[in-house]
């Protein structure tokens, strides 16, 4: 089955710098990669998502980009805020997010003002 | 639209009991998919709904189950309750078109603990 990791687990950064967050995933099937952001005590939410055929893909400060050959993935944050600060997780999933998503173990980002 | 809603939002239970979960999707949804989620392990796949079949499932034991109504609203049963069962329990919703991207949308989870 898929196997999605996550890098690094906790990440710590200047309000107003960049912020990086790497994803790998096993299965070359995999075709839909969702971030998800979760705040203390809330149920995820997602922010982006990026499908297999689309290499980068940006909502104002986020982006994500795709390396099908490599299998991997990130999140890219830019101009940090606090309320940025939240847990992110990413997926992956085979069948356009349809059925079953598999998650990263997440990392913690924390804004420093 | 109204989003995800899950209910109870809270249970405690003892173990050896079992407990029942419900999970109304947005509507016009017809995928619903549970995980767990622990700080241990994660978020992990539990099993999907569509139309009212079992349509995916992931490495959990037998005691977990689950079904899906005409109505789409889904529920999951833990039978025989553990320590380690004790997690958040999300629930999530797509639209679910074949051969399209389909978003999941998370409610806000059932917090379980065992004791």
């Amino acid at each position: 089955g898929e196997n999605v990791e996550q890098h690094p687990s906790t990440l710590s950064v200047q309000e107003g710098d960049s912020a990086v967050i790497k994803c790998t995933y096993s299965d070359s099937a995999s075709n839909y990669f969702p971030w998800y952001k979760q705040e203390l005590g809330k149920r995820p939410q997602l922010i982006i998502d990026i499908r297999s055929n689309v290499g980068e893909k940006k909502d104002q400060r986020i982006a994500v980009t795709l390396n099908k050959t490599a299998k991997h993935f990130s999140l890219h944050i830019t101009e940090t805020q606090p309320e940025d600060s939240a847990v992110y997780f990413c997926a992956a999933s085979n069948n356009f997010g349809n059925e079953k998503l598999t998650f990263g173990t997440g990392t913690r980002l924390t804004i420093i003002p | 639209k109204a989003g995800v809603t899950q209910t109870p939002r809270y249970l405690i239970k003892t173990r050896g009991q079992q407990v029942t979960l419900s999970c109304s999707p947005i509507s016009g949804h017809r995928s619903v998919s549970w995980y767990q989620q622990t700080p241990g392990q994660g978020l992990q796949f539990l099993f999907e709904y569509f139309s009212e079949t079992q349509r995916n499932k992931g490495n959990f034991p037998g005691r977990f189950s689950g079904r899906q109504f005409s109505n789409s609203r889904s529920e999951m049963n833990v039978s025989t309750l553990e320590l380690g069962d004790s997690a958040l329990y999300l629930c999530a919703s797509s639209p679910n078109g074949v051969g399209y991207t389909d978003t999941q949308y998370f409610g806000p989870g059932t917090r379980l603990t065992v004791l």
